[in-house]
């Protein structure tokens, strides 16, 4: 079974600045079936990244995703008031999807 | 606009049976599979299990497979996801979403079902 550990738990940036979030899986995994979700509070979860590096329909382009194998990362590069959220990774394989514990992007 | 309703909130007794439901708009609801996810108060995403509706395929993740079922019904282009005895445990937000089969991710999403289950 994969597991994905996210880090870090906790990210404490301020507007304006790069975010840099780490998904990495126990063995390697496609990148093609590695996906990045936010989700605000009170809200479901939002697609932002398919493929690994695909942004979903509708995403600003300051959201990146890259990585292969073992690591990924989603990066934000200038942030905006409103991407302060939780963020998870997420992966298919073998008749099991799997979902990072998190990240937890807070205003510093 | 493709887009996932979900039912509405539930508060229910210890061993209680329960059925809530995903009704898919916008799309064709019998070519794509749907998933279910919990989200325990406070806590994280955590995979289900999936379904596909045109022949009700059902894949669970093995820390829900015999605690639930998941069930669909085409000709109302609607999924379920249901309890037979429902565990304080049980307590979440339980979310649907469309799943993309060949590039394995969920989008959209539905808005949540909250289900509260206390004596």
């Amino acid at each position: 079974e994969i597991v994905l550990s996210q880090s870090p738990g906790t990210l404490s940036l301020s507007p304006g600045e790069r975010a840099t979030l780490s998904c990495r899986a126990s063995q390697s995994v496609s990148s093609s079936s590695l996906a990045w979700y936010q989700q605000k509070p009170g809200q479901a979860p939002r697609l932002l990244i398919y493929g690994a590096s695909s942004r979903a329909t509708g995403i600003p382009d300051r959201f990146s995703g890259s990585g292969s194998g073992t690591d990924f990362t989603l990066t934000i590069s200038r942030l905006e008031p409103e991407d302060f959220a939780v963020y998870y990774c997420q992966h298919y394989g073998s008749s099991r999807a799997t979902f990072g514990q998190g990240t937890k992007l807070e205003i510093k | 606009e493709v887009q996932l309703v979900q039912s509405g909130a539930e508060v229910k007794k210890p061993g209680e049976s329960l059925k809530i439901s995903c009704k898919g708009y916008g799309y064709s609801f019998t070519r794509y599979w749907i998933g279910w996810v919990r989200q325990m108060p406070g806590k994280g995403l955590e995979w289900m299990g999936i379904i596909y509706p045109d022949d009700s395929d059902t894949r669970y993740s093995p820390s829900f497979q015999g605690q639930v079922t998941i069930s669909a019904d085409k000709s109302i282009g609607t999924a379920y996801l249901q309890w037979s005895s429902l565990k304080a445990s049980d307590t979440a937000m339980y979310y649907c979403a469309r799943f993309e089969g060949v590039a394995h991710w969920f989008d959209p999403w539905g808005q949540g079902t909250l289900v509260t289950v206390s004596s």
